[in-house]
């Protein structure tokens, strides 16, 4: 079945630091790749999506780019501040070949930035 | 900007008793999910519902759990007799497709089901 592995932390950075959160998966066909973002005591909030191989996706200074030959989506941020502290998921859905539409999760980092 | 909501935000029930989790999705959306986190574990699938119908679901999913969009707005998610391991926070989202290019889910807040 589908699977999502991501970087387990707790990932600690002064602001102002570059991030990096690897994911990679293993899927049938042509999955879209998310990112989510939970801060503390919320639910949580789509960050970045790419629906295709090459495909970036970005929001808020956040990136990731969708490697199918490497099946990654690492998510990147040059220069994080201390509102981005969160725990941050990342998730996946098949495409319509695969028939399944449930969103996969990886276990989620938490990031905490501290000034 | 349009939002999913959940009621109530929190829970507490007995083990044996009945509960309802409700979620209002995105008005213009047509596939619902419900999802659970137990504390300090990854988010799982329970199940999704396109048409009146329950398209999938996973083995977290028994006969103890059922579904229903009462109306034209409500998506519920009922668990019969509540164990000590369905305490949780438990996740509705809705999506306006399933695939392709509208198919992120959005989720809402969330509300914390406590089994005493």
């Amino acid at each position: 079945g589908d699977s999502v592995t991501q970087m387990e932390g707790p990932v600690t950075l002064s602001e102002e630091a570059f991030l990096t959160i690897n994911c990679t998966y293993t899927a049938t066909g042509y999955p879209s790749l998310f990112w989510y973002v939970q801060y503390p005591g919320e639910g949580l909030q789509l960050l970045l999506k790419a629906t295709k191989a090459d495909d970036k996706g970005s929001n808020k200074g956040f990136e990731a780019t969708y490697r199918k030959e490497t099946t990654s989506f690492h998510l990147e941020k040059g220069s994080v501040q201390v509102s981005d502290s969160a725990v941050y998921f990342c998730a996946l859905s098949g495409d319509s070949g695969a028939g399944s539409y449930q969103l996969t999760f990886g276990k989620g980092t938490k990031l905490s930035v501290i000034p | 900007e349009p939002e999913v909501t959940q009621t109530p935000s929190h829970q507490v029930t007995q083990m044996g008793q009945e509960v309802i989790l409700r979620c209002v999705p995105i008005s213009n959306h047509l596939y619902f999910y419900w999802y659970r986190q137990i504390l300090g574990q990854k988010v799982e699938f329970l199940v999704s519902f396109y048409n009146n119908e329950i398209s999938e679901k996973s083995e977290i999913f028994d006969d103890q759990f059922s579904v229903e969009r009462p109306d034209g707005s409500n998506f519920t998610l009922k668990i019969r007799s509540t164990k000590l391991e369905d305490s949780a926070m438990y996740f509705c989202a809705s999506s306006e497709a399933e695939y392709g290019a509208h198919n992120e889910q959005f989720f809402g807040p969330g509300t914390r089901l406590t089994v005493l």
